[in-house]
């Protein structure tokens, strides 16, 4: 089956400090790694996404680093602070799948103040 | 905006009962999914909709069924529910097609559905 594994499945970090979260996936058909955030009481919404043409793609303090040949990808919150506290899911999916996207299980991400 | 509705935020039922949960959206999306959401497993697709009278299983689909009469309507049908269906229902949408290839899925903020 097609899995896509995350962790750590908990995380806690100190205010300005750096969040980082890894997935690794096994199907080398996936072309598409999104990220989503989940709040309490939210459903997820997208927070980044990459392709696997580019190792790197950054959007204010969020990073995605790609590792293609070690099938593996991360999500780096730089400076982070307590309004990042969320849900993270990492996902692939194959395009053309009619969008069917293969999630991590999730980590809990927790910013002390 | 895309708005993604669900019927209920909470829904207590009893084993045996059958349950409907239903999603709508007002964004004139073609995809539409039902995903259900458990600690430690993260979000697992149950069933998605292409087009309308359309559905293809996921990868967790027993147990469940779907119905999607309209474009912006898509139920998720619990034809005898379990004590093991309890979880958190997570209905998304999606664009198909169009210059992007890429499409984001828009999600509802989810029915916690409890089995007694």
């Amino acid at each position: 089956q097609q899995q896509v594994k995350q962790s750590p499945q908990s995380l806690i970090v100190q205010k300005g400090g750096i969040s980082i979260i890894n997935c690794a996936y096994e199907n080398t058909a996936f072309d598409y790694f999104p990220w989503y955030q989940q709040f309490p009481g939210k459903g997820p919404a997208l927070l980044i996404a990459i392709r696997p043409d580019v190792s790197e793609k950054k959007e204010g303090r969020f990073t995605i680093s790609f590792n293609k040949s070690a099938k593996q990808f991360s999500l780096h919150i730089m400076d982070s602070q307590p309004g990042d506290s969320a849900t993270y899911f990492c996902a692939a999916s194959i395009h053309g799948n009619t969008g069917k996207l293969i999630f991590g299980q999730g980590t809990t991400l927790q910013v002390k103040p | 905006d895309v708005k993604v509705t669900q019927s209920s935020r909470y829904l207590v039922k009893r084993t045996g009962e059958k349950v409907f949960l239903e999603c709508v959206q007002d964004m004139d999306h073609e995809n539409m999914f039902w995903y259900r959401q458990d600690p430690g497993l993260g979000l697992r697709l149950i069933y998605f909709s292409y087009d309308v009278k359309m559905k293809e299983k996921g990868d967790i689909p027993e147990g469940y069924s779907v119905s999607r009469e309209k474009k912006e309507r898509f139920s998720l049908i619990l034809e005898s529910a379990s004590t093991n269906q309890t979880s958190m229902y997570l209905c998304a949408t999606e664009a198909a097609g169009g210059p992007r290839k890429y499409n984001e899925q828009f999600f509802g903020p989810g029915t916690r559905l409890t089995v007694l």
